[in-house]
């Protein structure tokens, strides 16, 4: 079964820094990957998805992430911290199937420091 | 267009009560979904449905009952509340074809406590 593994519940950054954010998945077939981000106190909006197209994907705000496949990674990356970005972001594949489900991460909460 | 909405925002029920919670989509979406939120558990799938008419059980589905009854529509319910249940539920719809398959829409939320 499809797994998804986010390294770190908590990472914190200064303004004007790398965001990087971790994911790795398991899949026995080639899946769609999804970056959300959750707001205090709000739903998740997609950030950016991968569907087998380019690598590397740019979404919105200034994200992006590469699909490696030989490491089953989907990093997300922002060149540069603002304090805007602070929120929880999760990480989710396709279930496999016809059914398309989506299995999520447990989230990883970012802070941006002053 | 208000996308999902979710119906309602906060409630607090007692152990034992009943109460259905609301989804509507306005997108004509095929698939939608209930997840709950839980620290550190991430989201974890309660029922999903197909198409109208149709359910099915997720990762957690005990304690829970669904109905689509119409295709905009996906109502969740607690039978008998418990503490356990006590959680966040979001809902979400996706289209089945296009560029746009297997993106899901998220709802705002619905904070629930059982006390």
């Amino acid at each position: 079964a499809q797994s998804v593994t986010q390294l770190g519940s908590h990472v914190s950054v200064s303004e004007g820094a790398l965001v990087l954010l971790r994911c790795n998945y398991s899949s026995s077939v080639p899946p769609y990957l999804f970056w959300y981000v959750q707001y205090p106190n709000q739903g998740l909006q997609l950030l950016l998805k991968y569907t087998s197209a380019a690598t590397l994907v740019k979404g919105i705000n200034g994200f992006e992430a590469e699909f490696k496949k030989s490491e089953t990674s989907f990093h997300l990356t922002k060149p540069s911290a603002h304090m805007s970005d602070a929120a929880e972001y999760f990480c989710a594949v396709t279930e496999g199937g016809s059914q398309g489900n989506l299995i999520f991460g447990k989230g990883t909460k970012l802070s941006v420091k002053p | 267009n208000a996308g999902v909405t979710q119906t309602p925002k906060f409630r607090v029920l007692k152990t034992g009560q009943s109460m259905t919670l609301l989804c509507a989509q306005d997108m004509n979406h095929e698939y939608m979904y209930w997840y709950r939120q839980d620290p550190g558990m991430g989201l974890r799938l309660i029922h999903y449905s197909v198409g109208e008419g149709t359910t099915a059980k997720g990762e957690v589905p005990d304690g829970y009952n669904v109905s689509r009854l119409k295709k905009q529509n996906f109502l969740l319910g607690l039978e008998s509340a418990a503490p356990s249940q006590t959680s966040v539920y979001f809902c979400a719809s996706r289209s089945a074809r296009g560029k746009a398959a297997y993106e899901q829409y998220f709802g705002p939320g619905t904070r629930l406590t059982v006390t």
